[in-house]
């Protein structure tokens, strides 16, 4: 069966540091990844979307990247991290057009 | 751009009352429909979907959902709440496989005993 860990759960960073999220998949190959952010009042956003190893998609400008080095990695990352970088990041893995998403983890930028 | 809107942002019901979540989207073409739910301290999880054909789709839990392709609306029904029912519900949009799922800003539940 297909399994998405995400880590870490929870994060508490200072504005200035970088950021690295890391999501994998198991049980599954070649599935689309996505990172959301679900941030208070302002519901699900959808930040990067992945077809493929090294392919991927920016839907919202922002200080965020993120990568895929490996079929089944996704990465999310930032240089530099901003107070209003914080909320809750969600990683999912898409099938039939079935979103299964991670446990998430709610970073705090302080 | 696609874009998904949910009416209510905050509702409280008593339990054994009827639920309706408002949802909808702007989009031309052909849409697949969801709903997910996030129960407290839980992951998100799907509710029900629409693909296509009867436009009425069935759930778990005894939630519905119905699709009406002229008001591009797909909301969400429970003809009697219970208090596990308590949690936030996002209904979400895509342009068909391949694409990615676009979120409304949620609907908060709360049902009181």
């Amino acid at each position: 069966s297909q399994t998405i860990h995400q880590w870490p759960a929870t994060l508490v960073q200072p504005v200035g540091s970088p950021l690295s999220l890391e999501c994998t998949v198991e049980g599954t190959s070649n599935p689309n990844l996505y990172w959301y952010r679900q941030a208070a009042g302002r519901g699900l956003q959808l930040l990067f979307y992945s077809v493929g190893i090294g392919q991927i998609s920016s839907e919202v400008p922002q200080n965020l990247s993120a990568s895929r080095p490996q079929d089944r990695q996704f990465i999310l990352s930032s240089k530099k991290l901003l107070l209003s970088d914080s909320g809750f990041y969600l990683c999912a893995w898409g099938q039939n057009e079935k979103l299964f998403f991670g446990s998430g983890t709610q970073l705090s930028v302080l | 751009a696609q874009s998904v809107s949910q009416h209510n942002h905050h509702v409280i019901l008593s339990e054994a009352a009827s639920l309706e979540l408002g949802c909808n989207y702007s989009y031309g073409g052909t849409v697949n429909l969801f709903w997910y739910v996030q129960y407290p301290g839980q992951h998100l999880q799907l509710l029900l979907k629409y693909f296509s054909g009867d436009p009425l789709v069935k759930g778990i839990k005894g939630f519905e959902a119905e699709f009406i392709k002229s008001k591009f609306s797909f909301n969400l029904r429970k003809p009697s709440v219970q208090w596990s029912d308590t949690a936030e519900y996002f209904c979400a949009v895509n342009a068909g496989s391949g694409y990615a799922l676009n979120f409304g800003k949620g609907t908060s539940l709360l049902v009181t005993p």
